[in-house]
C-alpha cells in the first residue's frame, strides 16, 4: 500500500466511449503525475500538475484530458480513444515537482477495443 | 539527450546473489532510484542513493554508484522467488523530473 490509490484497476472501451481514470493521494504531497506504461517501452510522462496547476504537458493528444481539482484528487478524462492507447495508466505523487522520490499507484490497465 | 539504459532481463537461481546494472546520462542527477513492479501493480520505490555517495546498503539491497561512469548498481543478497518482478532505475534531471530506464525484468528460479 503506497498511499496512491486508482479507479478503476481495469478498464475496458470502445472508441466512441468517453471514461474517466480517477487517482487520490493520502500521503499530503503537493505534486502529481500521470505516466503511460506500454509493453516493451519506458514509462512515458504524460502530465505533472504542482498545487492544482499543470506544469508538464508531453506533447500529448487531447483525446486525453487531465483534471486535478484539488491537491488529492487527479482526473485523467478519456474520449475518443485509439486501440494504440491500450496500455498501463499509472498516476504517481511526490512531495514536490523538484525531484523527490515518487510513490506509485497500482495503475489501470486500459484496453480499448 | 537524457537516457537511462538497462539490459532487459536476468535469470538467477534461488540463493544467489543478483546485480542489475544502470547506465545514465545526465551528471546533474542529485537522486538515482531502484523502483520495483510485480505483475499487474504499479512501481513501488525500493531504494535511492544521493549523488554524492557511493553506496548504499538496506538490508539485502546495495546500491552502488560510480559517478564517472554514470552507473549505477542493484544487487540482491540471497535473491528469493519472491524478488520476481521488474526493476526500473531511474534518474533525475535538471529540471526535477524523473527518467525511467525500460526496466530489468528479474527471473528467479528455484
Amino acid at each position: 500500500e503506497t498511499g496512491v490509490t486508482q479507479t478503476p484497476r481495469h478498464l475496458v472501451m470502445g472508441m466512441t466511449n468517453k471514461k474517466s481514470l480517477k487517482c487520490e493521494q493520502h500521503l499530503g504531497h503537493n505534486a502529481m503525475y500521470w505516466y503511460k506504461q506500454s509493453a516493451k517501452k519506458p514509462l512515458e510522462l504524460m502530465f505533472v500538475y504542482s498545487l492544482e496547476e499543470r506544469v508538464e504537458n508531453n506533447s500529448v493528444p487531447s483525446r486525453f484530458s487531465p483534471e486535478c481539482p484539488n491537491s488529492s484528487h487527479l482526473f485523467l478524462h478519456l474520449h475518443t480513444l485509439q486501440p494504440e492507447d491500450s496500455a498501463l495508466y499509472l498516476c504517481a505523487s511526490s512531495q514536490s515537482t523538484g525531484g523527490n522520490e515518487q510513490y506509485f499507484g497500482p495503475g489501470t490497465r486500459l484496453t480499448v477495443t | 539527450g537524457e537516457d537511462v539504459e538497462q539490459s532487459l532481463f536476468l535469470s538467477v537461481r534461488e540463493g544467489d546473489s543478483s546485480v542489475i546494472n544502470c547506465t545514465y546520462t545526465d551528471s546533474s542527477s542529485t537522486y538515482l532510484y531502484w523502483y520495483k513492479q510485480e505483475p499487474g501493480a504499479g512501481l513501488q520505490l525500493l531504494t535511492y542513493i544521493f549523488s554524492n555517495m557511493d553506496m548504499k546498503q538496506d538490508q539485502r539491497l546495495t546500491v552502488l554508484l560510480n559517478k564517472k561512469d554514470k552507473h549505477l548498481s542493484l544487487r540482491i543478497a540471497d535473491t528469493q522467488t519472491g524478488d520476481s518482478a521488474i526493476y526500473f532505475c531511474a534518474e533525475t534531471n535538471q529540471g526535477g523530473k524523473l527518467i525511467f530506464g525500460q526496466g530489468t525484468e528479474l527471473s528467479v528460479k528455484p
